[in-house]
């Protein structure tokens, strides 16, 4: 597609429950990173993904948190036992490795708005 | 570790005004730094960039110079409009990181008054 795509634009769980969020990367964009942004807060990095190196995994907050990336395409980002301190918009981007990869911007899909009841 | 400050809003600003959120920067390398807005209801998205010292980003009447002696990246726009109400994040992508663990500021909210 032309930009990031990410679903369910919106998520209402209860709490205790699993959750998984999609992200489909811009086509030939190999760097891929999750976002979580709370109400009123920056951007929290949480994961990403470049090509098939593994990922870092730095900013997931706690075991409960895993995210996958299949075929260098689409990722999923997966909360279990959802907590209402989960409830946040989760960000996806991806950006070009071409040339220097620093220079490359992120671009973003429109997000997931998770609400844990 | 490389880390984003810039300064905390809420701005609000009448028509017209001039505009500047500050941002700095620390970093162990030369990053590159850049501009994302965030318009209501939208997703986040690059509004300029710069790769250098001295070199300025511009997109839509906002300018930014990368200033490495003062490790500052201010946004700056002469006169500001309501579309431009928004969150104006910073943030830098650092080689030392090899760039991909871009690191971003919390987010100032501009409020344009007609």
């Amino acid at each position: 597609g032309a930009g990031v795509s990410q679903s369910p634009s919106n998520k209402v769980t209860e709490k205790g429950k699993d959750v998984e969020l999609r992200c489909d990367p811009i086509s030939g964009h190999t760097a891929l990173y999750w976002y979580r942004q709370s109400l009123g807060q920056g951007l929290e990095f949480l994961i990403y993904f470049q090509g098939n190196s593994a990922p870092d995994k730095s900013g997931l907050p706690s075991d409960r948190f895993s995210a996958e990336r299949t075929g260098g395409s689409v990722s999923t980002l997966t909360i279990q036992r959802t907590q209402q301190e989960d409830s946040a918009v989760y960000l996806c981007a991806s950006s070009s490795l071409a040339g220097d990869s620093f220079n490359q911007p992120q671009h973003f899909g429109d997000g997931t708005r998770l609400s844990i009841l | 570790g490389d880390s984003v400050t810039q300064m905390e809003g809420p701005v609000t600003l009448s028509e017209e005004a001039f505009l500047t959120i500050n941002c700095t920067y620390t970093a162990t390398g030369y990053p590159s730094l850049f501009w994302y807005v965030q318009y209501p209801g939208e997703g986040l998205q690059l509004l300029l960039k710069a790769t250098k010292a001295d070199d300025k980003g511009s997109n839509k009447g906002f300018e930014a110079t990368y200033r490495k002696e003062t490790t500052s990246f201010h946004l700056e726009k002469g006169s500001v409009q309501v579309s431009d109400s928004a969150v104006y994040f910073c943030a830098l992508s650092d080689p030392n990181t090899g760039g991909f663990k871009t690191i971003f500021g919390a987010g100032t909210r501009l409020f344009v008054k007609a």
